[in-house]
């Protein structure tokens, strides 16, 4: 079992629907988590990050955590062409510095 | 605004060659990552540093080495160049609040 499983996609949205993007991890000792944006020939950016369970909202963004199922989300209102992009999931165990990555999921958003 | 400083953004190589993949952070984080990206396969991690001259094995570190002599730099090591290290290599410091990643190297191994 991989520690940090994505979907790689493509998903397809219309513009101006919600994308829903979907992470589990193995560890359960994980403690921080993250979402990363890529666009094809750049690198990872940070756009959310979660620690405990619940939501957390930051414009149209949304990160969901729930710990007891191993599960973390993003969320994306109002999906824009912009927003097209591989989303990388990436979890932490606390106290241990090592930061482990999703395979990435491929979203498509459809004008 | 963190900066993460990668050398080159490109590089052809020979195999057999010895390689070295400069980074640099400017906002004195005591972890830095190194990183190798390729199709299908994701983000693999290769070696990370909590400290000076400290490091921990990632996920493949084999092939590779890391030298950390200074805080701000983190340097990745190819002893012996293969075609199978043709590679995105990505550069990130910190890792509380989420690794920030340099603009990465794309290495080619001829």
């Amino acid at each position: 079992q991989k520690e940090v499983e994505q979907n790689s996609g493509p998903l397809s949205v219309p513009e101006g629907a919600i994308a829903s993007l979907n992470c589990t991890y193995s560890d359960r000792v994980s403690q921080s988590f993250f979402w990363y944006r890529q666009y094809s020939g750049k690198s990872p950016e940070l756009i959310m990050s979660i620690y405990s369970n619940g939501d957390k909202e930051d414009g149209r963004f949304t990160a969901q955590l729930n710990k007891a199922s191993q599960y973390v989300s993003l969320l994306i209102r109002d999906s824009q062409p912009s927003d097209s992009a591989t989303y990388l999931c990436a979890v932490k165990p606390g106290g241990y510095q090592k930061v482990t990555f999703g395979i990435g999921t491929k979203l498509q958003v459809i004008p | 605004d963190v900066k993460v400083t990668q050398s080159s953004r490109y590089l052809v190589k020979r195999t057999g060659e010895k390689v070295f993949l400069e980074c640099v952070q400017d906002m004195d984080h005591e972890n830095m990552f190194w990183y190798r990206q390729d199709p299908g396969l994701g983000l693999r991690l290769i070696y990370f540093s909590y400290d000076v001259k400290m490091k921990e094995k990632g996920d493949i570190p084999e092939g590779y080495s890391v030298s950390r002599e200074k805080k701000e730099r983190f340097s990745l090591i190819l002893e012996s160049a293969s075609t199978n290290q043709t590679s995105m290599y990505l550069c990130a410091s910190r890792a509380d609040r989420g690794p920030f990643f340099g603009s990465g190297t794309q290495l080619s191994v001829l």
